[in-house]
């Protein structure tokens, strides 16, 4: 399977731990990116990445949350200190930036956060 | 005003018509249009895309872009009960940033 992966696919963590994410991109792909879902709300951007620099953060990603990119392959999203509102689906996305195509993004199966 | 508004549904239609899905958005800036379907707990898998006035076909699907309207739409011609799903438009706003804004989708029923 050539696709973005991610992992875990299940999250079941207590209110105050921490948890990180990984996420592969399509391999030849550059641009890697964040989203959060919750339920019957479309994906919210995260932030997102162009090799291993973080060029664009929302403002919903607080001070608990980092993510990295540091060989320009995977990437981790980590988030100290859950809370129940950090609840959700976390997807990850990969685009080439260069191209014809470079526009269109393509998800993950995504990592479904649970706090309790 | 939301950025990428859409009508939550349900669109119910029956198999072998035609879907009609919509889309508007507030930035006229905008510069490409997605459009997304997600089954109950996927996530999201890319349908179309659409960059110019006008249609773009592909297979059953067919995507309408206006932007002096700021309209997007998805037209699903055909439908089958495997296509009821929520599917979810998408902006990539002006040259710069990269982020999709999404709408909140529009859950289609497709019924035998």
């Amino acid at each position: 399977d050539t696709g973005v992966s991610q992992d875990p696919r299940h999250k079941i963590t207590k209110r105050g731990q921490n948890v990180t994410f990984r996420c592969d991109p399509i391999s030849e792909h550059n641009r890697l990116y964040w989203y959060r879902q919750t339920l019957g709300q479309g994906p919210e951007f995260l932030t997102y990445f162009q090799n291993e620099a973080q060029l664009e953060k929302s403002r919903l990603l607080s001070d608990r949350f980092s993510a990295e990119r540091p060989k320009g392959s995977f990437s981790t999203l980590e988030i100290q200190r859950t809370e129940q509102g950090d609840s959700a689906m976390y997807l990850c996305a990969s685009s080439l930036a260069t191209g014809v195509n470079f526009y269109e993004q393509y998800f993950g199966p995504g990592t479904r956060l649970t706090v309790t | 005003q939301k950025e990428v508004e859409q009508n939550s549904g349900p669109l119910s239609v029956p198999e072998g018509a035609i879907a009609s899905l919509n889309c508007t958005y507030s930035d006229r800036g905008s510069q490409s249009f997605f459009w997304y379907r997600q089954y109950s707990g996927k996530s999201p898998e890319l349908i179309m895309f659409i960059y110019s006035n006008g249609d773009k076909e592909d297979g059953r699907f067919t995507a309408q872009l206006n932007k002096a309207s700021q309209y997007v739409s998805l037209l699903i011609r055909d439908s089958q009960p495997s296509d009821s799903a929520t599917y979810l438009c998408a902006v990539k706003r002006t040259t710069g940033f990269q982020k999709l804004v999404f709408g909140t989708g529009t859950r289609l029923l497709v019924s035998p």
